[in-house]
């Protein structure tokens, strides 16, 4: 099974500034089955990026994806007060789906 | 418009099982898989299976295999999950997800969640 590791755990940061969030793989994951995913208190997750680098239907272009191989990072240019909330990798291989820990990005 | 509607939350006791539906309308039931995800209090998300609506063939987590049956009723447009022998720590939410199919594999619609308790 195919673990991914987020980091960091939380990131502490001001509405306009900038948010890096890394997804590592335990072993190589397919660009096209690498998915980011947003969940604020109380909610379902949404789904944010897909394939990697692409947005989904309506999401904003203040977020991007980028990686490949094991190495993923999802970036919020300039973070709104409606983004702070849990982020989560995801990856498919093999029949099977798994989800990173979350990185939580707070207010400062 | 896409609904993914699950039922209520619910109550069990140590042992006992629980079956949670997930309602869904808007599009092809059919043609689209429906996985089940779960998430205990404050913590992150869990992938348990999914099961293909129109086969009812289905690929179950390791984790939960001889725990977990996933079923549909097309009749219906509705997909279940029926998890056996609860522990106190099932006590999670049990979130419904379609898999958007085609050459991708991720999930564009989530239900409500579903929070189960496991009490004694």
């Amino acid at each position: 099974e195919i673990v991914l590791t987020q980091s960091p755990g939380t990131l502490s940061l001001s509405p306009g500034e900038r948010a890096a969030l890394s997804c590592r793989a335990s072993q190589s994951v397919s660009s096209s089955y690498l998915t980011w995913y947003q969940q604020k208190p109380g909610q379902a997750p949404r789904l944010l990026v897909y394939g990697a680098s692409n947005r989904a239907t309506g999401i904003p272009d203040r977020f991007s994806g980028s990686g490949s191989g094991t190495d993923f990072t999802l970036t919020i240019s300039r973070l709104e007060p409606e983004d702070f909330a849990v982020y989560y990798c995801q990856q498919y291989g093999s029949s099977s789906w798994t989800f990173g820990q979350g990185t939580k990005v707070e207010i400062k | 418009q896409v609904q993914l509607v699950q039922s209520g939350a619910e109550v069990k006791k140590p042992g006992a099982s629980v079956k949670v539906s997930c309602k869904a309308s808007g599009y092809s039931f059919t043609a689209y898989y429906v996985h089940w995800v779960r998430q205990a209090p404050g913590q992150g998300l869990e992938w348990m299976g999914r099961i293909n609506p129109n086969s009812g063939g289905t690929n179950y987590a390791q984790k939960f295999q001889g725990r977990v049956t996933m079923t549909r009723d097309t009749s219906i447009n509705t997909a279940y999950m029926e998890l056996s022998r609860l522990t106190f720590d099932d006590t999670v939410v049990y979130y419904c997800a379609r898999e958007v199919g085609s050459s991708w594999n991720h999930f564009d619609y989530w239900g409500q969640g579903a929070l189960v308790t496991v009490s004694s």
